[in-house]
């Protein structure tokens, strides 16, 4: 069975830092591109990022391109979302997502970020 | 970057209903659209991906269609455990973008 556990949401203040931690089990994980989305309360889903099994090629959403990096550990069938410079905006659950054929085949149950003071 | 607009935003619909949603991109996105499907504090499911391919385990009564910058999710006869909120997903280029949503409610 899938599984994508995230953790290390929580309360930081603005202009703070927080990683995201998400391990993956039931696949071969390194054979697989991942994603991180987002969804802000009552609102709709938005993609954040994307890396690359093949060649690591990274892509990110403009709205967190310079503030967030997205960074694998295959050996540890991890996958991870370092945030800085957090905005009152980018409160929201945080998904990780298995990518298969460009589309998001397994989620993760999320963990929420909540930016304030 | 690719606008996806849904439509409509909500609509109410009875069990046995046929339901279609569009999906409209701002530039052609070839196949690479997917149709998610969202139950309150969930994580969404995939249920349609590269256009009109069924995610497996998926009712045959979902099914997506469409071509260039219009794109549609049907649902032949609604069921009870289909409402929901529902979104497309295109993937033709970065960054990828998601419609706002349309949500089905009872009627």
């Amino acid at each position: 069975e899938v599984q994508l556990v995230e953790s290390g949401g929580g309360l930081v203040q603005p202009g703070g830092s927080l990683r995201l931690s998400c391990v993956a089990s039931g696949f071969i994980y390194s054979s697989h591109s991942m994603n991180w989305v987002r969804q802000a309360p009552g609102k709709g889903l938005e993609w954040v990022a994307y890396i690359r099994s093949s060649d690591g090629s990274i892509y990110y959403a403009d709205s967190v391109k310079g503030r967030f990096t997205i960074s694998r550990d295959d050996a540890k069938n991890s996958l991870y979302l370092q945030m800085n410079s957090l905005r009152a905006e980018d409160t929201a659950v945080y998904y990780c997502a298995r990518d298969y054929r460009y589309s998001f085949l397994n989620w993760g149950q999320g963990t929420l970020v909540t930016v304030s003071s | 970057d690719i606008q996806m607009t849904q439509s409509p935003y909500s609509v109410s619909a009875s069990v046995g209903d046929r339901v279609i949603i569009t999906c409209r991109a701002s530039q052609a996105v070839s196949s690479w659209l997917a149709w998610y499907q969202q139950k309150p504090g969930k994580a969404p499911d995939l249920l349609i991906y590269a256009t009109s391919s069924l995610e497996d385990g998926v009712p045959s009564r979902f099914s997506g269609s469409g071509s260039g910058t219009d794109f549609t999710l049907t649902i032949s006869s609604l069921q009870p455990e289909d409402f929901a909120t529902y979104y497309c997903q295109q993937a033709h280029s970065f960054p990828w973008t998601f419609g706002q949503g349309t949500k089905v409610e009872i009627k």
